[in-house]
């Protein structure tokens, strides 16, 4: 079936640092989306990207949408402790409208 | 912003007992309902996907008479855990799209079995 191959698993970084993570998949996804989850909660939306090659930004989140339609990566500017918790990818398969998450990748970030 | 609304946040429930989820789109109608699963540190699994008014979708490995979902109106479905056991102990979360709406999720029900 299809698979969403998310990296790095976690990240321990400095307050400050810049961080990047990807996502890769031997399928092609229609719409890439980048979510965030915190303990306890349901994931929360924070780019959505709709077009190959699409470069978006949401304050100091940048995503972008591979050329292939087989991957994307998110870059965090600047990161604050508050930006701690598990980053998920999630591609929208096109049978259905399923949408498939990655395995997430934990940031931690030291003060 | 689209709304979905996940009741119970947590429940325990005792081996052998049923449990019933509900999942309500607030201020849209959710034409689709898609029902995941997470275990601790892992990500989130799809069971199933249902359109209102036709009967779910399940994932391969997710027994449909174990998890029965309903999506009666545009607004509300529901995943009843039937017989649960402590193996089914786990984050329970939906997700609702509608006709002009993305994905938008609920904040998921702890499900304890004891």
């Amino acid at each position: 079936g299809q698979q969403l191959n998310q990296s790095p698993q976690s990240m321990f970084i400095q307050e400050g640092e810049d961080v990047s993570m990807n996502c890769t998949s031997s399928s092609i996804f229609n719409t890439w989306l980048w979510y965030k989850q915190d303990p306890g909660e349901g994931p929360v939306l924070l780019i959505a990207l709709y077009k190959a090659g699409e470069l978006t930004s949401n304050g100091r989140l940048t995503a972008q949408f591979g050329i292939t339609r087989k991957d994307s990566f998110l870059n965090i500017s600047a990161s604050i402790p508050s930006d701690v918790g598990i980053y998920f990818c999630a591609g929208v398969y096109n049978q259905g409208g399923k949408l498939i998450f990655g395995q997430g990748t934990e940031l931690s970030v030291k003060p | 912003g689209a709304v979905v609304s996940q009741h119970p946040s947590w429940v325990i429930c005792k081996s052998g007992t049923s449990v019933k989820i509900e999942c309500r789109s607030l201020d849209f109608q959710a034409t689709t309902m898609f029902w995941y699963r997470q275990f601790p540190k892992q990500s989130l699994m799809l069971m199933a996907t249902s359109n209102e008014g036709s009967k779910a979708t399940y994932e391969q490995g997710v027994e449909k008479d174990k998890f029965l979902i309903n999506h009666a109106s545009l607004t509300l479905s529901t995943l009843t855990v039937t017989s649960a056991h402590p193996e089914d102990s786990s984050f329970y979360i939906c997700s609702a799209r509608g006709r002009e709406n993305g994905y938008t999720f609920g904040s998921g029900t702890r499900l304890t079995v004891v």
